[in-house]
């Protein structure tokens, strides 16, 4: 079966300081990958998604940027963490081809920035 | 540009209660539309997954409907318990090649004991 990890689940880091999240799945081959942001009181927006190793497309211009060193791992990024950047990150995996089927989320990775 | 919206906003009802979330959005041509319930600082979970053509998807005590001409989707949750208290988000994916989702803010729902 598939099963997609993210870690950390918690994270408290200062302004200006630089992010790491890290999301893997396994079980699969080649999935579609996303990475989503929940702020505070807000919906949940895409960031990034990608449908293969080094191709990554990104959603709305931002302090952040992702990376797939490997078929099966997403990495979201920053140099330096803004106060806006808080907010409940997650990320999301999807079988790659035609065929209908659902989002799998990630247990989510809570980002506080002071 | 879609725009997905989510009414009510919170709700709360007492136990034992059938009840109705809903989803609108401002672009019909969507490729499918998908129904998820978050628990409070967890992942999402999938619920009800309804293609463009389908008209309505049910899984146990859910109900789903989609009209598509008039951007609208339903949620129909059938004698409500207090397990079910969550958020409920509605996601429409247009793109049948990335199969990205535009997310609706969600409803938060309290079934009371």
């Amino acid at each position: 079966s598939q099963t997609i990890h993210q870690w950390p689940a918690t994270l408290v880091q200062p302004v200006g300081s630089p992010l790491s999240l890290e999301c893997t799945v396994e079980g699969t081959s080649n999935p579609n990958l996303y990475w989503y942001r929940q702020a505070a009181g807000r919906g949940l927006q895409l960031l990034f998604y990608s449908v293969g190793i080094g191709q990554i497309s990104s959603e709305v211009p931002q302090n952040l940027s992702a990376s797939r060193p490997q078929d099966r791992q997403f990495i979201l990024s920053s140099k330096k963490l803004l106060l806006s950047d808080s907010g409940f990150y997650l990320c999301a995996w999807r079988p790659s081809g035609p065929w209908l089927d659902t989002q799998y989320f990630g247990p989510g990775t809570r980002l506080t920035v002071l | 540009k879609q725009e997905v919206t989510q009414i009510p906003a919170a709700l709360s009802v007492p136990e034992g209660e059938n009840l109705v979330l809903n989803c609108s959005f401002t672009d019909s041509a969507i490729y499918n539309l998908q129904w998820f319930r978050q628990d409070p600082g967890k992942g999402l979970t999938s619920l009800l997954l309804i293609q463009s053509s389908q008209r309505e998807q049910t899984s146990g005590r859910l109900n789903a409907s989609l009209d598509k001409s008039s951007g609208r989707s339903t949620l129909y949750i059938a004698a409500s318990q207090p397990g079910d208290s969550a958020t409920y988000l509605c996601a429409v994916s247009q793109d049948a090649g990335t199969y990205k989702y535009i997310f609706g803010t969600g409803t938060r729902l309290k079934v009371l004991a």
